[in-house]
């Protein structure tokens, strides 16, 4: 079964710091990609995903994701954050083709103002 | 709002009741999902389904039992529940099963005393 790993579970910043969470996965076979974010008091959302092309992906908010097959890792990056991003992010995996979708114990980030 | 609701939003139960969880989603998916969060553990998933069948019981304890009467709604009824099954309960839904984005609710916040 699929493992993915999010170390630093709780990351703590000041506003304009560059924020990055690494995520590794166990699978070393074609899979899908994504970071979801869950903001005090929200549902999980998707902030970006990756299927195929361009291992650097570009999402919402001013995030960027880059899968390196090599590591088997997607990291999360934002060059300078804003109090706004202080949320739970999660790294999620699915092996291709499959209904699961493996999820890491996720990063607590705080933006201080 | 992400086109998925879950009701209640809070639940509080005794390990003897027995009370029933409702997730609807309104994006015209074919798929949905129940997971669980718990602190400071990766979600869980529990059970898939597809086209109303289900396709993944992820060695879910027979006190959780799920029904999809239709593509568009998903119950999760709870019974003789213990105090370690508190947590936040999510739905999910997708436009198949496969390698497509998933849709979360708000979750169900569950106690049990």
């Amino acid at each position: 079964a699929q493992s993915v790993s999010q170390h630093n579970h709780h990351v703590i910043l000041s506003e304009a710091a560059s924020l990055e969470l690494g995520c590794n996965y166990s699978y070393g076979g074609t899979v899908n990609l994504f970071w979801y974010v869950q903001y005090p008091g929200q549902h999980l959302q998707l902030l970006l995903k990756y299927f195929s092309g361009d291992p650097l992906v570009k999402g919402i908010k001013g995030f960027e994701a880059e899968f390196i097959k090599s590591k088997f890792s997607f990291n999360l990056r934002k060059p300078s954050v804003q109090w706004s991003d202080t949320a739970e992010y999660f790294c999620a995996v699915r092996d291709y083709g499959n209904n699961r979708l493996a999820f890491g114990k996720g990063n607590q980030v705080v933006v201080i103002p | 709002e992400t086109g998925v609701t879950q009701t209640p939003r809070h639940l509080v139960m005794g390990m003897t009741n027995k009370k029933s969880l409702k997730c609807e989603q309104h994006l015209g998916h074919n798929a949905m999902y129940w997971y669980k969060q718990s602190a400071k553990k990766p979600l869980e998933l529990m059970f898939v389904y597809s086209l109303e069948e289900r396709v993944e019981n992820n060695s879910v304890p027979s006190r959780f039992s799920p029904e999809c009467p239709n593509s568009s709604h998903l119950f999760l009824h709870l019974h003789t529940l213990q105090p370690e099954d508190s947590a936040l309960y999510l739905c999910a839904s997708s436009q198949g099963a496969g390698s497509n984005e998933q849709f979360f609710g708000p979750g169900t916040r569950l106690t049990v005393l």
